[in-house]
């Protein structure tokens, strides 16, 4: 049975760092793509990022300005989100999402329950 | 960059049909994805690949794609199928996954 367990939120200061985990079973992440999906208060879902099945290729959404990184421990089968410089518009639930079959198309058809990261001094 | 547009709302009466669109250019050339969220829970994926149903999603979720627009056809709806719902792509030229803005399912 899959299964997304998210951890790792809080609430944290502009400019400092989080890093979120997602804990993967019922499957090996070295199969299929991974992605971060958030959702601020009240609003529609917004992409984040994707790691490829293998690993060897990262996406990213424009508006992150190259301060999110993600990455995955394959012998813990574990998902990560490195988010730094994190500021008051990063104020979201974050979901790990798992791809249907390992291509950059598929759809997400297993979520986490997500994590909320709240950016406020 | 690529745009979905949906539909703010949508509102249906028990047991009649709804319909979500999703405009984008050219994206009945894309696979498009649709996915269900009710408040306070993680989306659920109800339509993949235009017109594919996952396993345990009626068959009164439907999908389909022509031309600039690609629709979710919710028959019989009742209302335990009150939610929002978004459309979803990859958008290869830019190597970005792109959602649209949701639309909300109201049920009379």
């Amino acid at each position: 049975q899959v299964q997304l367990v998210e951890s790792g939120g809080g609430v944290v200061q502009p400019g400092r760092s989080l890093r979120l985990s997602c804990a993967a079973s019922g499957f090996t992440l070295s199969s299929y793509g991974m992605h971060w999906v958030r959702q601020a208060p009240g609003k529609g879902l917004e992409w984040v990022a994707l790691i490829s099945y293998d690993g060897s290729e990262t996406y990213y959404a424009d508006s992150l300005k190259g301060r999110f990184t993600i990455s995955r421990d394959i012998s813990k089968n574990t998902l990560f989100l490195q988010m730094n410089s994190l500021r008051a518009e990063d104020t979201a639930v974050y979901y790990c999402a798992k791809d249907h079959y390992g291509d950059h198309s598929a759809a997400l058809d297993y979520w986490g329950q997500g994590t909320l990261v709240t950016v406020a001094s | 960059s690529y745009v979905l547009t949906q539909p703010p709302s949508v509102s249906v009466a028990p047991g009649q049909t709804a319909r979500i669109t999703c405009g984008g250019d050219n994206i009945g050339s894309q696979s498009v994805h649709w996915y269900q969220q009710k408040p306070g829970q993680a989306p659920v994926l109800v339509v993949f690949d235009d017109s594919a149903r996952p396993s345990g999603i009626p068959e009164r979720f439907s999908g389909s794609t022509s031309g600039n627009t690609a629709s979710l056809t919710i028959s019989r709806v009742e209302a335990g199928d009150e939610a929002d719902f978004y459309c979803q792509v990859w958008d290869s030229p830019s190597d970005k996954w792109v959602f649209g803005g949701g639309t909300k399912l109201t049920v009379l």
